[in-house]
């Protein structure tokens, strides 16, 4: 298993349109989290899924982002109408039930809205 | 409101001393601290952790030290070496309410010199 891989890398896209972001964490890992870290930032929380149910949800996820893990495998993260102030870098991170702590995270997808 | 703030941007060491990372948080629920490593271009690794009942965990050269009552925490590197060049993000969960949702700081880039 080569770890957390996260697509795509890099994604500019033009402001208000939709983008979305996969995520396929280690196998057999039941836990998955999303971040995003921003310039001089550490990552923030977005949300928390166990297998397939999406447990815990910041306030910085707005009503435009959402995110899905529909098998309990991969997962997605949308941000429709993206907005300048979206543009980051967004992380996943999985782990077995041992929790953050046992945690690999991804290399990240570097979004830019222009 | 940053609940876990880290007050050096950076810090240069000289290789085979000690490198001391300093860590305060305001929240007094916060029972579990981790530290987490990032070399550019990668996600964060994890490091060490210590839970709110001990004040002393030591791996290696790695040894992290709580004050609960000053909500400080430090991450001790000895002997610092070229390669634990990157930055250090201290991090902490209050894991009674959300066990899974961790909240970083804004990290610490450490230099070691040569």
């Amino acid at each position: 298993d080569t770890g957390v891989s996260q697509n795509p890398r890099h994604k500019i896209t033009k402001r208000g349109q939709n983008v979305t972001f996969r995520c396929d964490p280690i196998s057999e890992h039941n836990r998955l989290y999303w971040y995003r870290q921003t310039l001089g930032q550490g990552p923030e929380f977005l949300t928390y899924f166990q297998n397939e149910a999406q447990l815990e949800k910041s306030r910085l996820l707005s009503d435009r982002f959402s995110a899905e893990r529909p098998k309990g495998s991969f997962s997605t993260l949308e941000i429709q109408r993206t907005e300048q102030g979206d543009s980051a870098m967004y992380l996943c991170a999985s782990s077995p039930p041992g929790g953050i702590t046992e945690a690999f995270f991804g290399q990240g997808t570097r979004l830019t809205v222009v | 409101d940053q609940q876990v703030k880290q007050n050096s941007p950076s810090l240069s060491v000289q290789e085979g001393r000690i490198s001391i990372l300093n860590c305060d948080y305001t929240n007094s629920m916060f029972d579990y601290f981790l530290w987490y490593k990032k070399y550019p271009a990668e996600g964060p690794t994890f490091l060490i952790s210590i839970s709110s009942i001990k004040d002393k965990n030591e791996d290696g050269r790695f040894t992290v030290f709580l004050n609960k009552s000053a909500k400080h925490l430090s991450l001790h590197i000895v002997p610092s070496q070229p390669g634990d060049s990157a930055v250090y993000f201290c991090a902490a969960s209050a894991r009674k309410t959300s066990y899974d949702k961790v909240i970083f700081g804004p990290g610490t880039s450490l230099s070691v010199i040569p």
